[in-house]
């Protein structure tokens, strides 16, 4: 079946811009995780979604960053006022239950963000 | 900032050798997870490790949970060139929970 997909897969914008990415995680994992990885550096969680909640945001670096999954499934993260530093890429994971021990997040492509 | 400690950051070996490597935390994980990471595309996982001491094997891959719960290795055997890539090792408090990643080790084989 289809994996984790991610779109765009590549974005660039400039400086103080706003921008969406989505996440459509595989069909029927209830758990839903965005994470962020600068060049060089391993995965760092930002944000995961138990159904259509926030179970855990603390992520978040600050307020410019907001994600939301209103229907249970595909997600947006939103960056307003974009930064340099927020250059990265945007990893989005998904998970069949996300309450237990044995479960497997299963990651998507990401979409490379560069702010100029 | 991460909090998992990887080593070594980059290997480069000739096809065939066995390699090694770890990741190690000041703090306690429940659950410590051996992901791949090939270019352009999201990590892969390759094992998983749920009780301290476990020993899990998947093909030519090995990994152990730590009895301290505060690390975990993974050994590559006999290693090909297509394990080329950045192997990142996670850790986990709760299910459910976010992961936290190592820096990663570059795994570079010479033909």
């Amino acid at each position: 079946g289809a994996g984790v997909s991610q779109t765009p897969s590549n974005k660039v914008t400039e400086k103080g811009k706003y921008v969406e990415l989505r996440c459509d995680p595989i069909s029927g994992h209830t758990a839903l995780y965005w994470y962020r990885q600068s060049l060089g550096q391993g995965p760092e969680f930002l944000i995961y979604f138990q159904g259509t909640g926030a179970a855990d945001d603390s992520g978040l670096p600050n307020d410019r960053f907001f994600a939301v999954r209103p229907e249970g499934s595909v997600s947006t993260l939103k960056i307003q006022r974009t930064e340099r530093g927020d250059s990265a890429v945007y990893l989005c994971a998904s998970s069949l239950v996300g309450g237990l021990t044995t479960d497997t997040q299963y990651f998507g492509p990401g979409t490379r963000l560069t702010v100029l | 900032g991460q909090q998992l400690n990887q080593s070594p950051q980059s290997m480069f070996i000739q096809e065939g050798e066995d390699v090694s490597m770890n990741c190690t935390s000041s703090s306690i994980f429940n659950t410590w997870l051996w992901y791949k990471q090939d270019p352009g595309e999201g990590p892969v996982l390759l094992i998983a490790l749920y009780k301290a001491g476990e020993l899990t094997s998947n093909g030519r891959l090995t990994a152990q949970f730590g009895i301290t719960r505060k690390d975990s290795f993974l050994n590559i055997s006999a290693s090909i060139p297509s394990d080329v890539g950045i192997y990142f090792c996670a850790g986990r408090v709760n299910a459910g929970n976010m992961l936290t990643f190592g820096g990663g080790t570059r795994l570079m084989v010479k033909p």
